[in-house]
């Protein structure tokens, strides 16, 4: 089946560092990745649509300069944490939607990573 | 703009018992809905989606949902639950195919299942 992966499952930082999280689709390919947070006890909220070969569009209220994400492959999105502080801390999940190849049962499926715990100290 | 409502946030039933989640959307028009399973600390599951087609939709695990366009319901059922079904669920929209918005997901808040032996 479809494997989406993140990378790194969890991380802590200083505030004020930056911190890289990667979101790889495995055995398919994505034109168009999700990133999402999700606050403790939580719903998860869409945070932006990663697009390859192009800007991200970021949902309303959430800075662009801040989380930079950049889409450079079929089969990987990254989102930068940058500056980070204490209220950055969540789990932040990508979700990668299938390009649609006829393999799977139903074009362009959408494919969740198992998230990133980002910690700020 | 579309929403989600998960009515309780919290379902507790015996094993073996009946689970009802309850799920209501609000939508211009009828759009996707799905249902999602998270473990601790874990990425989401898809359990079920509708599409088009069957209003009432089979999923893994044994769980089913059907889609009431009159009452705006997506409710999550399954007859007789395990210990293993417990977990955080999820009821979602998405933008029917074709859209700008197409793939974006809006998430209800969440409903704990504790099954009880």
């Amino acid at each position: 089946g479809a494997v989406v992966s993140q990378h790194p499952s969890r991380v802590i930082c200083k505030s004020g560092t930056s911190v890289k999280i990667e979101c790889r689709s495995l055995d398919f390919q994505a034109t168009t990745m999700f990133w999402y947070r999700q606050f403790p006890k939580q719903s998860l909220m869409l945070m932006a649509t990663s697009n390859e070969g192009s800007k991200a569009t970021y949902e309303q209220g959430v800075e662009k300069d801040k989380f930079l994400i950049n889409h450079a492959s079929l089969t990987l999105s990254t989102l930068t944490v940058t500056s980070a502080h204490p209220e950055d801390s969540s789990f932040y999940i990508c979700s990668a939607r299938d390009r649609g190849n006829g393999r799977t049962g139903f074009r362009r499926e959408q494919y969740f990573g198992p998230g990133t715990r980002l910690t700020v100290t | 703009a579309q929403s989600v409502t998960q009515l309780g946030s919290h379902v507790s039933v015996s094993e073996g018992a009946l689970v009802l989640l309850r799920c209501n959307y609000s939508s211009s028009v009828p759009p996707y809905l799905f249902w999602y399973v998270q473990y601790p600390n874990q990425g989401l599951q898809l359990l079920l989606k509708y599409t088009t087609g069957a209003t009432l939709v089979k999923g893994i695990n044994g769980f089913e949902a059907e889609f009431k366009k009159s009452e705006t319901s997506f409710h999550l059922t399954k007859p007789s639950a395990h210990m293993s079904d417990a977990a955080e669920y999820f009821c979602a929209v998405s933008p029917i195919a074709g859209g700008t918005s197409y793939g974006k997901l809006t998430f209800g808040q969440g409903t704990i299942l504790t099954v009880h032996p």
